[in-house]
């Protein structure tokens, strides 16, 4: 059973451009949540998704980021017009259900480089 | 909202030692569930163990326990017969039992940096 996936590894964008991170679930998991850490911190929530809704997305910044979390495919994290202080690593989790006693998955991360 | 404080920023141990790390935390909640997650060079998030508020005993695996005191939002972890394997950054981290407001998610410390000394 392969775990969480997220691709790329690592990317790099120039400030102005957009950066989408995608993130496939473990097989059977319905439920995604998007982590970011910046560096010297720890990993800060940013939105939990169901698929094809949006559960919770208390921990965006209002501006740029969006996600989402189609019938088919990844779950995708959205940044437009990326600045330096958008790098980051971003990791997604995956779980079969929502609540506490779900254990939430991590995937390897995202590191975006903003230049 | 809840909060998680690491009050160590780097630890080093001698390799087959023993080594504790702090963690407090502060809510209002009653229940809830506590984690430490480990993070090698690789940077994947390895849950290391997992504690119920509501349960007194300790959880332990294998040569990983903790030392849980509810009333004063206290969660340390003990690493006994250290390895080199177990370098790596160490979170902790808070879930609530309630949703929305960003309540689904973890809240994570800033992480202690352990080193094994060979």
């Amino acid at each position: 059973n392969a775990g969480v996936m997220q691709n790329p590894r690592h990317l790099v964008r120039r400030r102005g451009q957009e950066a989408r991170l995608r993130c496939s679930p473990m097989k059977g998991h319905s439920h995604v949540y998007w982590y970011r850490q910046l560096p010297e911190e720890g990993l800060k929530f940013m939105v939990y998704l169901q698929k094809e809704n949006i559960i919770d997305e208390s921990g965006m910044p209002k501006e740029r980021f969006s996600a989402e979390f189609p019938k088919e495919g990844p779950s995708i994290l959205r940044i437009q017009q990326v600045v330096r202080g958008d790098s980051a690593a971003y990791f997604c989790a995956s779980s079969p259900a929502g609540g506490t006693r779900y254990e939430q998955y991590f995937g390897p991360g995202t590191r975006l480089t903003v230049t | 909202a809840q909060t998680v404080t690491q009050s160590q920023p780097e630890m080093s141990v001698q390799e087959a030692e023993t080594v504790t790390l702090s963690c407090t935390y502060d809510t209002s909640e009653s229940d809830y569930y506590l984690f430490w997650y480990k993070q090698p060079p690789s940077r994947q998030m390895i849950l290391v163990i997992r504690q119920e508020a509501y349960k007194q005993q300790n959880a332990t695996e294998n040569r990983f326990s903790v030392n849980f005191q509810k009333a004063a939002k206290s969660f340390s972890l003990k690493i006994s017969d250290s390895q080199l394997g177990d370098a790596a950054m160490y979170f902790c981290a808070y879930r609530s039992l309630n949703s929305g407001g960003g309540a689904d998610g973890l809240t994570f410390g800033k992480g202690t940096h352990l080193i094994i000394q060979p």
